[in-house]
């Protein structure tokens, strides 16, 4: 069963606007959420967390929402840049350490 | 401070044979973590090794195994290898008890069966 879902396997932004990216998720036993970042023939590289207990968690351009009570978390990069075009993962963590992925979103911001 | 190292980069093997893989863990992390990652899908989560014990699996046969030696790399050993074992596999560092599992991720090898 898939656990973590992302619906939208590509999204297409113009530069300076925003990108929302979706993940939905199944297990309310889930600690935290994590959004990771990867291009072609690198290792996903980690962007941002939110703890359960929390409904938003800001970093510079990159926003995470959580919406518990419909199990969905969104990421938003405001303004989008050429170099965040990217496949994106939503990853959920157990009380175990280990990440269940969503199955990626590529991102392509268009100048 | 170094990253998370994988090798080799790449890897061809038959059917039927056996493979290793190496990594070695971002420096002052004491917790491992191996995902396999099939083309056009989310990495999946193999096993996490935390001071040389296995220290939770996913839904994989006992033909994938690992270690974690004393400097903490690791290594993934898969035997009798199968078409559908080609994939990215990726090797995560982190340091359990500090709050989230933010978990940094090799570059990957990747593995092809024929």
């Amino acid at each position: 069963d898939q656990q973590v879902k992302q619906n939208s396997p590509s999204l297409s932004v113009q530069e300076g606007r925003i990108s929302i990216l979706n993940c939905d998720y199944t297990n309310s036993m889930f600690d935290y959420f994590l959004w990771y970042k990867k291009y072609p023939a690198e290792g996903p590289t980690f962007l941002i967390s939110i703890s359960s207990i929390k409904d938003k968690n800001e970093d510079g351009r990159f926003t995470v929402f959580l919406n518990k009570s419909a199990k969905h978390l969104s990421l938003h990069i405001v303004p989008s840049q050429p170099g965040d075009s990217a496949v994106y993962f939503c990853a959920a963590e157990n009380q175990g350490g280990k990440l269940i992925f969503g199955q990626g979103t590529e991102l392509s911001v268009k100048p | 401070e170094t990253g998370v190292t994988q090798s080799p980069t790449h890897l061809i093997k038959t059917r039927g044979q056996q493979v290793t893989l190496r990594c070695s863990s971002q420096s002052g992390h004491n917790t491992v973590s191996w995902y396999q990652q099939a083309l056009g899908q989310g990495p999946q989560f193999i096993f996490q090794y935390y001071r040389e014990e296995e220290n939770g699996r996913g839904n994989f046969p006992p033909r994938f195994s690992g270690l974690q030696f004393p400097n903490y790399s690791s290594e993934l050993n898969v035997n009798a290898l199968e078409l559908d074992d080609s994939a990215l596999y990726l090797c995560a560092s982190s340091m359990r008890g500090q709050g989230s599992n933010e978990q940094y991720f090799g570059p990957g090898t990747r593995l092809t069966v024929t």
